[in-house]
């Protein structure tokens, strides 16, 4: 499968804890993106990659949240001090710099859960 | 503010039925509009994209529709079949950077 895979699939943390999700993107994909989706929304845009820089942060993405994609390949998300506020699907999509449309294509998720 | 909207929750349809799903849209600056099908426990699916210079794209039983000036677009899917039911994601990019701006989904169920 040469789709976008993300790991874990699902997480169960305390409020307190931090996390880190992993997102590996479509192989010849330079674009990179976090998406954040709550029950009834749709996915809000956290941050986005072009090769290993990052050049857009949402004003959603707190100080308490980081992202990194250190050799412009997989990229993770971090979470510092877990809210209950941060129990969410988080979605990671790739693209390419040739896309005609902006496409984006998303694995499946991250689904967090902070007691 | 959410600058995509999708005012209906729900639609259901008979199979071989036209579905209809719509999408307004605020920011005049939006470039691509683009629509993703989500299945529980998935990611958004990309079905159909269209260009703000364009005012149809079509892609088998799926067509696009984009009116400028109402700032509204339509996803209509013909004839609709049991396994087009899912949540419906109208989303649009373009005023700045590479962000999509989802609507919130329309839930689509096709009945036999």
């Amino acid at each position: 499968d040469t789709g976008v895979s993300q790991n874990p699939r699902h997480k169960i943390t305390k409020r307190g804890q931090n996390v880190t999700f992993r997102c590996d993107p479509i192989s010849e994909h330079n674009r990179l993106y976090w998406y954040r989706q709550t029950l009834g929304q749709g996915p809000e845009f956290l941050t986005y990659f072009q090769n290993e820089a990052q050049l857009e942060k949402s004003r959603l993405l707190s100080d308490r949240f980081s992202a990194e994609r250190p050799k412009g390949s997989f990229s993770t998300l971090e979470i510092q001090r877990t809210e209950q506020g941060d129990s969410a699907m988080y979605l990671c999509a790739s693209s390419t710099d040739r896309a005609s449309y902006n496409e984006q294509f998303f694995g499946p998720g991250t689904r967090l859960t902070v007691l | 503010d959410q600058q995509v909207k999708q005012n209906s929750p729900s639609l259901s349809v008979q199979e071989g039925r036209i579905s209809i799903l719509n999408c307004d849209y605020t920011n005049s600056m939006f470039d691509y509009f683009l629509w993703y099908k989500k299945y529980p426990a998935e990611g958004p699916t990309f079905l159909i994209s269209i260009s703000s210079i364009k005012d149809k794209n079509e892609d088998g039983r799926f067509t696009v529709f984009l009116n400028k000036s109402a700032k509204h677009l339509s996803l209509h899917i013909v004839p609709s079949q049991p396994g087009d039911s899912a949540v419906y994601f109208c989303a649009a990019s373009g005023d700045s950077g590479y962000a999509l701006n989802f609507g919130k989904g329309t839930s689509l169920l096709v009945t036999p």
